[in-house]
């Protein structure tokens, strides 16, 4: 089964730091675009950032520089490290893999992990 | 502009169609998908590549588009197609990921 897992969320303070992970099974992130996307209390989806097969990676404004998405290929998993952490970063973010390269939809989703930044 | 946007609401009655738009200039280069969320639960995609539909998903939903439109019609809306539908694409270089701001569907 074609399964996401995120973890890693946690209350942590203005200017703080974290990392979370999302563990995939029934495919291999190695060979598959992988979306991290966040969702803040009672919004909208945010996109925010995209690792792809190569390990290029592409970031939202709102993150660049701040947010790092890679990958552990022997563990069939992707991390988002977050650092300098504000309060509009809380929400529950969630990784997705893409159907393929060219087509960007996001075809699996993950259960989500929720990140609350206090000021 | 690298924007999409869609109505914040809409109200149908049962059996009836909603038809729900999104548009953005991208969408002249780029397909849309659409995205179904229920309250409190995870995003399924419902649409993609602007009419493709994934495995498992009901044929009253589908997907159409017009130069910088995308719609997703919903024929004969359910009770259970009471949700959050939000519209996504990439940007014209393919390396970011753009979402609508979300439009809630309402069954009355």
């Amino acid at each position: 089964e074609v399964q996401l897992v995120e973890s890693g969320g946690e209350l942590v303070q203005s200017g703080g730091s974290l990392r979370l992970s999302c563990a995939a099974s029934g495919f291999s992130v190695e060979s598959s675009s992988m979306n991290w996307v966040r969702q803040g209390p009672g919004k909208g989806l945010q996109w925010v950032s995209v690792i792809y097969s190569s390990e290029r990676t592409y970031y939202a404004d709102s993150v660049k520089g701040r947010f790092t998405v890679s990958r552990d290929d022997s563990k069939n998993t992707v991390y988002l490290q977050m650092t300098s952490l504000r309060a509009e970063d809380t929400a529950v973010y969630y990784c997705a893999k893409q159907i393929s390269f060219y087509t960007y939809a996001m075809d699996v989703w993950g259960h989500g992990t929720t990140v609350t930044v206090s000021s | 502009s690298y924007e999409l946007t869609q109505p914040p609401s809409l109200s149908v009655p049962p059996g009836q169609t909603a038809r729900i738009t999104c548009s953005g200039d991208v969408l002249r280069k780029q397909y849309g998908s659409w995205y179904q969320q229920k309250s409190g639960q995870v995003p399924v995609l419902i649409i993609y590549k602007g009419t493709e539909r994934p495995p498992g998903i009901p044929e009253r939903f589908s997907g159409s588009n017009s130069g910088t439109t995308v719609t997703l019609t919903v024929n004969g809306v359910q009770p259970e197609d009471e949700a959050d539908y939000y519209c996504q694409t990439a940007d014209s270089s393919g390396t970011r990921r753009l979402f609508g701001g979300g439009t809630t569907l309402t069954v009355l």
